[in-house]
C-alpha cells in the first residue's frame, strides 16, 4: 500500500543553519506530494507542494523537489529561523476523486537562538 | 487566517455527553473531511464527506456521527464518548476530481476535546 516515511526526529538546530528533513514514499502510479506544516496549538496548514516529478515545491525558503527515481521529496531550507520551529509532515495524494492522504509521521523542529 | 473555521476551539465533556462539534468553509470544496489527531501524531483520517454524501467512514465507532447539512457546513456529533477519545479533532476541506482536485487540504485549526 501507500506510505511515507519521514526522518526521524527532534531535529535541533541554531539560527541560520542549513535544515533537511528526509521523505520517502511508495505508492502505485504518481501521487502528488506535499509538505504540510503545524504550529503549536494550531491546525496544518500547507507549506509546499509538487504534483509531477521533477516539479519543485516552494515557499518562505522552504524547496522540495519530487524525485520519481529515489521516490523522494526532501524539505530543505538554507538558513532557519526561530520562528520556523514546529513539526512538519510529508505527505502523498492520489489525483484521483476526494480520498485518503497518506501522511508521514511528523519530524519536529526547534530552532534556538 | 485560515479558511475553514471550527467551533469550539475547547471542549469538555463528561462520558455520558452529547456535544457536536461543527465546521465552514466558504471556499466552494466539495470534499469536506474529519481528521483525529493524538498528540506528537500525525492525522489520522476518521470521515470523507464528497458532494454532502459519505463516502469514506474509516471503521469509526459509532458514538461518533458525522452530519453533512449544505456543502460548507460538516458537523461530528459526540455521544458517549470514552477518555481514549480525547485528542485534537480537525477538519479539513479540498477540491475534489471533478473540480481539479490536486489533493490539497485546507485545515482548520482544530477542536481540542478533553473526555473526563
Amino acid at each position: 500500500g501507500n506510505s511515507v516515511t519521514q526522518m526521524e526526529g527532534p531535529v535541533t538546530l541554531s539560527e541560520e543553519a542549513f535544515l533537511t528533513i528526509n521523505c520517502t514514499y511508495t505508492a502505485t502510479g504518481y501521487p502528488s506530494l506535499f509538505w504540510y506544516v503545524q504550529y503549536p496549538g494550531e491546525g496544518l496548514q500547507l507549506l509546499l507542494k509538487a504534483t509531477k516529478a521533477d516539479d519543485k515545491g516552494s515557499n518562505k525558503g522552504f524547496e522540495a523537489t519530487y524525485r520519481k527515481e529515489t521516490t523522494s521529496f526532501h524539505l530543505e531550507k538554507g538558513s532557519v529561523q526561530v520562528s520556523d520551529s514546529a513539526v512538519y509532515f510529508c505527505a502523498q495524494t492520489k489525483n484521483t476523486n476526494a480520498g485518503k492522504s497518506t501522511f508521514g509521521d511528523g519530524t519536529t523542529l526547534t530552532v534556538k537562538p | 487566517d485560515t479558511e475553514v473555521t471550527q467551533t469550539p476551539k475547547h471542549l469538555v465533556m463528561g462520558m455520558t455527553n452529547k456535544k457536536s462539534l461543527k465546521c465552514e468553509q466558504h471556499m466552494g470544496h466539495r470534499a469536506m473531511y474529519w481528521y483525529k489527531q493524538k498528540a506528537k501524531k500525525p492525522p489520522e483520517l476518521m470521515f470523507v464527506y464528497s458532494y454532502e454524501k459519505l463516502s469514506i467512514n474509516e471503521s469509526v465507532p459509532s458514538r461518533f456521527s458525522p452530519e453533512c447539512p449544505n456543502s460548507s457546513l460538516l458537523n461530528l456529533h459526540l455521544h458517549a464518548l470514552q477518555p481514549e477519545d480525547s485528542a485534537l479533532y480537525l477538519c479539513a476541506s479540498s477540491q475534489d476530481g471533478l473540480a481539479g482536485y490536486t489533493g490539497e487540504l485546507f485545515f482548520g485549526e482544530g477542536s481540542r476535546l478533553t473526555v473526563l
